[in-house]
């Protein structure tokens, strides 16, 4: 079974900081999926970005970006530029791929400061 | 661009009742899943369905089933209601072929009394 372990509970920063939030995962899988979900206080899940394990660049969405290390099976966000917007849970996902569930980490509640 | 739908999108039940949310994918998208969100908790899966057919179980009580019809919808059946399964529940859905990324509904979210 996988597991995903984000090892920051709450992080804090002033708006137009850079912000890495961190997530490692264990599996024995070579081909899987990994995302970063944001859950604003309406509770709603929304897609940041995701990367393929079989590709080694870097994904990059706008602000967001992850700096995937395969071998050390780690998976961090990148915000630059924050923004008030971007206060909410983030979570990182971990999916076999197919109609496989996706098993998340506990989250990281980021804050945004004016 | 058009999103999971749920409903309902509140539910109030007392204990032992039945309940049953429903969920309508992305179209063209031929996969769902759910999952069980608590307070304070990361959402925990349950089951997913690819074409009509169960693909992947996760912490499925035995007390709920689910079931994926032939327009792609699918609907979570959950019984003898417990106080502990007041909860947000998320259905998403995915294209097999496709990028295999999962986009979320806006869940439904129930109480149980």
């Amino acid at each position: 079974a996988q597991t995903v372990t984000q090892s920051q509970p709450e992080m804090s920063v002033q708006e137009a900081e850079t912000v890495t939030l961190s997530c490692t995962y264990d599996t024995s899988e070579n081909n899987y999926y990994l995302f970063w979900y944001k859950q604003p206080p309406s509770r709603q899940m929304i897609l940041v970005i995701r990367q393929e394990a079989y590709k080694q660049q870097n994904a990059t969405e706008n602000r967001f970006s992850v700096n995937f290390q395969k071998a050390a099976k780690s998976f961090s966000l990148k915000i630059s530029d924050s923004q008030l917007g971007d206060t909410a849970m983030y979570f990182c996902a971990f999916s076999g791929g197919g109609a496989d569930g996706l098993t998340f980490g506990k989250g990281t509640h980021l804050i945004i400061q004016p | 661009a058009a999103g999971v739908i749920q409903s309902p999108r509140h539910l109030i039940k007392e204990k032992r009742e039945t309940a049953t949310l429903k969920c309508y994918p992305i179209p063209r998208h031929d996969t769902v899943y759910w999952y069980q969100q608590g307070p304070g908790q990361d959402p925990q899966f349950l089951i997913s369905f690819y074409e009509k057919m169960q693909s992947d179980k996760g912490s499925i009580p035995d007390r709920f089933s689910a079931q994926q019809f032939s327009d792609y919808h699918s609907e979570l059946n959950m019984s003898s209601l417990e106080l502990g399964d007041s909860a947000l529940y998320f259905c998403a859905s995915s294209l097999m072929q496709g990028e295999e990324t999962q986009y979320f509904g806006p869940g439904t979210r129930l109480l149980v009394l």
